[in-house]
């Protein structure tokens, strides 16, 4: 089963709040991701990093921000969240040969 | 920068029936690979294909990478009610692991 973990699941949360998309990985893989994904769409890469201290912005312009202090941890974080950040985050892990991703984030911003 | 599409967007077959979905990227790609997503789920990696030409099958799944290892395929032989959800293919640039997912097909399957 997957060894990589996201909270909450769900979240509903006002405009203008602060919020913090948990994502963790028990198998030490030094490269992980966060996707946005709308529903029913594709999937686009808003930051990833490569081990400790290293994150990089994705293909897709994102206003939120990761942190990458641990191996295991790679928190996303939105400072004022919006109706246009409504959407589900997913997170994943890679050590080859593919990605294994969380559970994931449905995120509304109300 | 990179793009990766796929044909069809959704296709809706009788059980029994078979599938393809077709994935184009913009450029040449270092390996391909293929996820199932499952109706509110998250994406399940299905198998990577590497090599120019390259055909490989799990079970009723066949999937090939082209010649230019700049398209792919997936078919599903004989579906099940179990096939459904929505497939994507993920091309490699070989750009440190940095995918790009295609646009998805949307498999239904019904009785």
């Amino acid at each position: 089963e997957a060894d990589i973990y996201q909270t909450p699941r769900y979240l509903v949360i006002g405009t203008g709040k602060k919020i913090t998309l948990e994502c963790s990985q028990t198998m030490g893989h030094d490269k992980m991701y966060w996707y946005q994904q709308d529903p029913g769409m594709e999937l686009h890469l808003i930051h990833y990093s490569y081990g400790v201290n290293s994150t990089e912005k994705g293909d897709l312009s994102s206003e939120s921000t990761v942190s990458r202090i641990r191996t295991e941890h790679f928190p996303l974080t939105l400072e004022s969240a919006r109706p246009s950040h409504t959407s589900q985050y997913l997170c994943a892990s890679w050590d080859g040969p593919g990605y294994t991703f969380g559970s994931g984030t449905r995120l509304t911003v109300v | 920068g990179q793009q990766v599409m796929q044909i069809p967007q959704y296709q809706h077959v009788q059980e029994g029936e078979d599938f393809t979905t077709y994935c184009n990227s913009s450029t040449t790609l270092s390996n391909i690979q293929w996820y199932k997503q499952r109706p509110g789920g998250h994406p399940v990696f299905l198998i990577q294909l590497v090599k120019s030409g390259e055909v490989k099958k799990q079970k009723r799944l066949t999937f090939q990478f082209g010649e230019a290892k700049k398209n792919s395929s997936l078919h599903i032989t004989a579906t099940q009610t179990t096939d459904v959800g929505t497939y994507f293919c993920a091309g490699d640039t070989g750009t440190a692991s940095k995918l790009t997912f295609g646009t998805g097909t949307r498999l239904q399957v019904t009785l």
